[in-house]
């Protein structure tokens, strides 16, 4: 089963709106990682946060880790059209030294113009 | 271009028949991944490699799948006999672990698998 999940499903906004999405996830991780995916494409490494660090910015995305709460937001300030995309959290869990990645099923975002 | 590519980018083959996928890192990335993907939901881990070795299989790869990565560089994935239920995208991803690197992992454009 999955380790993450994402919440909401599915996110509708203006273009030049901020973007919040959640994930969760039950046991506990190395680091954290977010995912972009356009439509039946390849993924695309947003940002890493690792389970030491609280939050983390790159550009318009600010990353938060919350571990007591076992749960990440993923915040994407001043939309764009070109952000609509899938938005996936990964979990690589402690002790798993094959690193392997756990992913959510999926923030859709949809950026209207 | 140095990052993952994967080749075909899309099958369609009909139910029974054996398909290769082909996966080539990036060229000093020692691990190697597989993931699938459905439709609608995120990847699954398949199974990966370090260097030519395979140090992991997940219970979804029956004994249909086999995967092999020969010289520690580019690795295929095999289904044989294929199935509805195999039709989904199957992801390849690359790494470098060890001291001083980030275990991000770089992912390739996929491959779609559509079983008839």
């Amino acid at each position: 089963s999955q380790q993450g999940e994402e919440d909401p499903q599915a996110l509708s906004i203006q273009e030049g709106e901020n973007a919040t999405m959640n994930c969760s996830y039950k046991t506990s991780i190395n680091n954290l990682q977010w995912y972009r995916q356009n439509s039946g494409r390849g993924l695309v490494h947003l940002i890493l946060i690792r389970s030491n660090e609280r939050e983390k910015h790159s550009g318009r995305l600010r990353v938060t880790l919350d571990t007591s709460k076992k749960s990440s937001s993923l915040l994407i300030t001043a939309s764009r059209a070109a952000d609509t995309a899938s938005y996936f959290c990964a979990t690589v869990l402690r002790m798993d030294s094959s690193y392997k990645l756990i992913f959510g099923s999926g923030t859709r975002l949809l950026v209207r113009p | 271009d140095t990052g993952v590519s994967q080749n075909p980018r899309h099958k369609i083959t009909k139910r029974g028949q054996n398909v290769t996928f082909r996966c080539d890192p990036i060229s000093e990335h020692n691990r190697l991944y597989w993931y699938r993907q459905t439709l609608g939901q995120g990847p699954e881990f398949l199974t990966y490699f370090q260097n030519e070795a395979q140090l992991e299989k997940s219970r979804l790869l029956s004994d249909r799948f086999s995967a092999e990565r020969p010289k520690g560089s580019f690795s295929t994935l095999e289904i044989q006999r294929t199935e509805q239920g195999d039709s989904a995208m199957y992801l390849c991803a690359s790494s470098q672990i060890g001291q001083g690197k980030s275990d991000e992992q770089y992912f390739g454009p996929g491959t779609r698998l559509t079983v008839t």
